[in-house]
């Protein structure tokens, strides 16, 4: 069955410093792959999703996304963090021998920005 | 309105009592989705509708009735509720059911029972 793995629950960044948060999923072949942002008291949005093609994928809010089969990763980044970004991460992969043919949600990262 | 819309955005209700909370897309889509988002565990799927039937169902308690009169809404039926179910309800939609399609989810019903 398809999982996927945040392994840091939280990340404290100052404001206009890098970022990555990771991402690592089981599958053997190449899943649909998504990043979603959770400000709070808000739903989930849709940041950027890999499908095939070009590895490195550029979503919304200057966030991009880079896919390594080789380490099963799909981690997020961004050059540089807006406080506005704090929020919880969540990475979601989909894939058709899961067993269930709705994407798996890892259990977020929350991410604290500091001024 | 756009999007995906939830209301209430916030419930408290009692052991005893029934409520409803309800959800609508305005994207066009086929596929609508409820989720269970309570704090320090992962997003948990609840019920999946494809063109109005019910295609996935994970093993819900039956206090939890959903309904789906069309393609646009999406009701979630709340009857006798728990304590341990105060949690963030949050609804989706997505193009069709599948592993490929991205969904776009409401703002979520804060529900607190007492």
């Amino acid at each position: 069955a398809q999982s996927v793995t945040q392994p840091d629950i939280h990340i404290t960044v100052s404001e206009g410093a890098s970022l990555e948060l990771r991402c690592n999923y089981s599958y053997g072949a190449t899943p649909y792959l998504f990043w979603y942002v959770q400000s709070p008291g808000q739903g989930l949005q849709l940041l950027l999703k890999y499908f095939s093609g070009d590895t490195l994928v550029q979503g919304i809010k200057g966030f991009e996304a880079e896919f390594k089969r080789s380490q099963s990763s799909f981690n997020l980044r961004k050059p540089s963090v807006h406080w506005s970004d704090a929020a919880e991460y969540f990475c979601a992969v989909g894939s058709p021998s899961g067993g269930s043919y709705i994407p798996t949600f890892g259990r977020g990262t929350s991410l604290i920005v500091h001024p | 309105e756009t999007g995906v819309t939830q209301t209430p955005r916030h419930l408290v209700m009692g052991m005893t009592n029934k409520k409803s909370l309800k959800c609508e897309q305005h994207l066009g889509h086929n596929a609508m989705y409820w989720y269970k988002q309570s704090a320090k565990k992962p997003l948990e799927l609840m019920f999946v509708y494809s063109l109005e039937e019910r295609v996935e169902n994970n093993s819900v308690p039956s206090r939890f009735s959903p309904e789906c009169p069309n393609s646009s809404h999406l009701f979630l039926h709340l009857h006798t509720l728990q304590p341990e179910d105060s949690a963030l309800y949050l609804c989706a939609s997505s193009q069709s059911v599948g592993y490929s399609y991205e969904q776009y989810f409401g703002p979520g019903t804060r529900l607190t029972v007492t």
